[in-house]
């Protein structure tokens, strides 16, 4: 019953180094969604997508790029990290579409990646 | 774009006394939801409310979809200190037969008074 599932955990990077942070989840949900979490700020999205092969801009796009080749699979990728990406990063997956009163476009959240830049 | 205000942005809290915060917002919505995040996990969802004036309980925890659909509260009663995280409000639009995204308040942090 794993739900959402973020890969790595923790990482430290450089300044200009690329990664990418993976997310999965097992419930075959149609949308899936990277978030940052900075202190203060809340929850700002990043990506989103609404279905696989598509990827679309949030509140705060710059500096990153997303793909989604398979339905299950949502990753985030820094190309140049920057210490200003240094946060908290949330994967997150909903249905996408309202199937009943019991069914909402709630989100389920991973874990979380904590990524730090130096 | 669309913004929350969330209040209190912290409070502490000792065990038993009762917790109220809440949400506004520039526009409306259609759906209000609220959120626990534990230290080190994800938030995970408390209530969701779909309609405007709905009073929804999940035990010791009571919230409301305000009438004019641009507010909404959360009240936890006789706190215990399993209580302390951070709690967030979320609002969301649907069009149609999909969902906009959601919109979350910048979170309420509850703390155990020293």
């Amino acid at each position: 019953n794993a739900g959402v599932t973020q890969t790595p955990k923790f990482r430290v990077l450089k300044t200009g180094q690329s990664m990418t942070l993976l997310c999965a989840q097992d419930m075959n949900h149609e949308y899936m969604y990277w978030y940052r979490q900075d202190p203060g700020m809340g929850l700002r999205l990043i990506h989103y997508s609404v279905g696989e092969g598509t990827t679309a801009k949030g509140e705060v796009p710059d500096g990153y790029n997303v793909s989604r080749l398979k339905k299950q699979n949502f990753l985030l990728g820094l190309e140049s990290a920057a210490p200003s990406q240094t946060s908290v990063y949330f994967c997150a997956s909903s249905y996408g579409v309202r199937m009943s009163l019991l069914n909402t476009g709630e989100l389920f959240f991973g874990e979380g990646s904590r990524l730090t830049v130096l | 774009g669309q913004q929350l205000n969330q209040s209190p942005q912290s409070m502490f809290i000792q065990e038993g006394e009762d917790v109220s915060m809440n949400c506004t917002s520039s526009s409306i919505f259609n759906t209000w939801l609220w959120y626990k995040q534990d230290p080190g996990e994800g938030p995970v969802l408390l209530i969701a409310l779909y309609k405007a004036g709905e009073l929804t309980s999940n035990g010791r925890l009571t919230a409301q979809f305000g009438i004019t659909r641009k507010d909404s509260f959360l009240n936890i009663s006789a706190s215990i200190p399993s209580d302390v995280g951070i709690y967030f409000c979320a609002g969301q639009l649907f069009y149609g037969g999909s969902q906009g995204n959601l919109i979350f308040g910048k979170g309420t942090k509850l703390s155990v008074k020293p």
